[in-house]
């Protein structure tokens, strides 16, 4: 079945700073890729998500980027701020169907 | 819109009791999930329904674990009895319809302990 690996499982940065997160998957029948952000004591919300006919996504400060061949895709946050800061997963499944999700990355965006 | 509810919000059982979890999706979403979220680690997914039919129930764990979803809306999830490595946080979660790319909406999820 699909696996999903996501690194770094935490990262720090200073406001303002560019960060990165990256997740690999195994299965190459996946074809769609969300993000959600967590924050403490709330469930997981969609932040970006990206197909696979689509190489790059943006909105607004966020991005992601998906390498099919290499299975790889990340996401990419700039001009961070300190409500930035949550525990960020990421996901891939086949038809947004069942979701198997990485580890996350504890985010912490220092004043 | 409303967004997925789900209650309690917190449960401490002691081991070998029961307890039951309910959510109840975003109105008019026909198909409903249930996840596993154990501290430190993603959500993984325990049961999917369809209107009120389950469509995938491979990770749940039948001898403890129950799931309904009576008229297609409300689902109820069952542990009995409770392990200590029940303990975790249990979400639902919604989308409008099954494989065709919609986005899952989840609740905000029942935090159990097990002592």
């Amino acid at each position: 079945g699909e696996n999903v690996e996501q690194h770094p499982s935490t990262l720090s940065v200073q406001e303002g700073d560019s960060a990165v997160i990256k997740c690999t998957y195994s299965d190459s029948a996946s074809n769609y890729f969300p993000w959600y952000k967590q924050e403490l004591g709330k469930g997981p919300q969609l932040i970006i998500d990206i197909r696979s006919n689509v190489g790059e996504k943006k909105d607004q400060r966020i991005a992601v980027t998906l390498n099919k061949t290499a299975k790889h895709f990340s996401l990419h946050i700039t001009e961070t701020q300190p409500e930035d800061s949550a525990v960020y997963f990421c996901a891939a499944s086949i038809e947004a169907d069942k979701l198997i999700f990485g580890t996350g990355t504890r985010l912490q965006v220092f004043p | 819109e409303a967004g997925v509810a789900q209650s309690p919000r917190y449960k401490i059982i002691e081991k070998r009791q029961s307890v039951a979890f309910w959510c109840n999706p975003i109105s008019g979403h026909a198909t409903l999930y249930w996840y596993q979220q154990i501290l430190g680690q993603g959500p993984k997914l325990l049961i999917q329904f369809q209107n009120n039919g389950v469509v995938d129930d491979s990770q749940l764990p039948k001898d403890r674990f129950s799931a309904e979803r009576l008229k297609g809306v409300d689902s109820t999830l069952k542990i009995q009895p409770a392990k200590l490595e029940d303990s975790a946080v249990y979400l639902c979660a919604s989308s409008s319809i099954m494989g065709g790319g919609e986005t899952q909406y989840f609740g905000p999820g029942t935090r159990l302990l097990v002592l």
